[in-house]
Parts: C-alpha cells; sequence; structure tokens
C-alpha cells in the first residue's frame, strides 16, 4: 500500500514565525504535491514538484516556498506565517503520467495566532 | 478556467437508500476524473477514476459514469450505509496539451453525505 505521511497532525505557531510542513512518501513517486483546504473553496494547489529540485508553482504559491531535495520528502515552508495560513495543508504523490491517480496523506491543520 | 461544481453540498438519506452525487465541469478537454472520499479531518481516498474514453467505472456499490460532451459526471451509491458518511469530492485532469499543467487536478468543493442508521 502506498503511505504518504506528514509531519504533524495539528500545529500551532504565532504570526511571523517560520514552519515547515514535511511530507513523505515510499513509494518512489516521481511527483508531489501541497494543497490546502479552507471550507468553501475547496482544496487549491499551492506548489508540485515533478522531480529532485525541480517545482512549479500551483494556483496560490504566495507566501510560501518548497523544497525537493529527495525523492521521497516534499516540504512546505512558511516564510513568515500569518493568520490567514491557517488552513488543513494537505500533501499527495502520483507516479508520472496522467493516467496515476494521487495519494494523499492524513493532513496537517495548521493554526496561525 | 476549469471549474468543477458539486451538487448538491450536502445529501442527507435513510440507510439502505440509493443515491447519486453530481459533478459538473466546464471545460470538456480533460484527460480523466475522478472521485475521492474524504473523511471528517482527513485527507482523501481515491474511489475511482474514469478516462476521457470511458463512459464508466464501477467498484463495488459505486458507479460512476461520464459524459464528457455535456460536462458532467454522477457518482451512484447503492444501497447506502452509515459507513459511507463522508464529504465526496469529484476532481479533473486537463489535456496534456489544453494549456494548463496537465499534473493539476481542479476539485470541486464536494458534497457532505450523511447517511442515518
Amino acid at each position: 500500500d502506498v503511505k504518504v505521511t506528514q509531519s504533524s497532525r495539528y500545529l500551532v505557531k504565532r504570526t511571523g514565525e517560520k514552519v515547515f510542513l514535511e511530507c513523505v512518501q515510499d513509494m518512489d513517486h516521481e511527483n508531489m504535491f501541497w494543497y490546502r483546504q479552507d471550507p468553501g473553496l475547496g482544496l487549491r494547489l499551492i506548489y508540485f514538484s515533478y522531480d529532485v529540485k525541480m517545482k512549479e508553482k500551483g494556483d496560490i504559491p504566495e507566501g510560501y516556498s518548497v523544497s525537493r531535495e529527495k525523492k521521497e520528502r516534499f516540504s512546505l515552508i512558511l516564510e513568515s506565517a500569518s493568520t490567514n495560513q491557517t488552513s488543513m495543508y494537505l500533501c499527495a504523490s502520483s507516479l508520472m503520467g496522467q493516467k496515476r491517480t494521487q495519494y494523499f496523506g492524513p493532513g496537517t491543520r495548521l493554526l496561525v495566532l | 478556467k476549469q471549474e468543477v461544481t458539486q451538487i448538491p453540498a450536502a445529501l442527507s438519506v435513510p440507510e439502505g437508500e440509493n443515491l447519486v452525487l453530481n459533478c459538473s465541469f466546464t471545460d470538456s478537454a480533460i484527460y480523466n476524473l475522478q472521485w475521492f472520499r474524504q473523511d471528517p479531518g482527513k485527507g482523501l481516498t481515491s474511489l475511482l477514476l474514469i478516462q476521457s474514453s470511458q463512459r464508466e467505472q464501477t467498484s463495488g456499490r459505486l458507479n460512476a459514469s461520464l459524459d464528457k460532451s455535456s460536462g458532467r459526471s454522477t457518482l451512484y451509491i447503492a444501497a447506502s450505509q452509515p459507513g459511507d458518511s463522508a464529504t465526496y469530492l469529484c476532481a479533473v485532469r486537463p489535456r496534456a496539451n489544453s494549456g494548463g499543467s496537465n499534473y493539476k487536478l481542479t476539485f470541486g468543493k464536494g458534497t457532505l453525505l450523511t447517511v442515518n442508521p
């Protein structure tokens, strides 16, 4: 079974803090994704990566950066957390190729005070 | 820009009922469409994936259909059970040369299903 894990289920941070969200997958997937999910807005893609050190902006990259130094790990970084970044963050991974489904992690619920 | 709409936003049914969830999309240049399930506070689980060349896919009590020309998909759940209670999301993937990144899924906002015992 594919397993996508996220470093924290719940996280509370202060405004202005630097925040790291980590995602690890164990199935050698080329593609990895970061989404945020908000009530009434649904899932929105922040960034994705199609290979080590490669990244592409999604729909809402502002205020975020990402890092993919190893194939199995994709990190989302909030350089200076703000209250409007309070959200549920979901990581996903998939094999290369359009037929491939995305497998999701359990999510990290981030609260920025 | 692709937009995906799911109706209804919420649905409550008694156990045992057959039900249909609807998904519509504005741009028919899709490669495939997926239905996901999300339990409260958790990640998404893929249920069914339909390629644009297919009309339907079945898995157990679930059947998903796709009418690409009209921009519609339905998820049919037979003999619903309380364990089916969750949010159901549909997502479309654009065709490779349709101008958007072909890795990017566009999601609907979901239908919250409650099956009452």
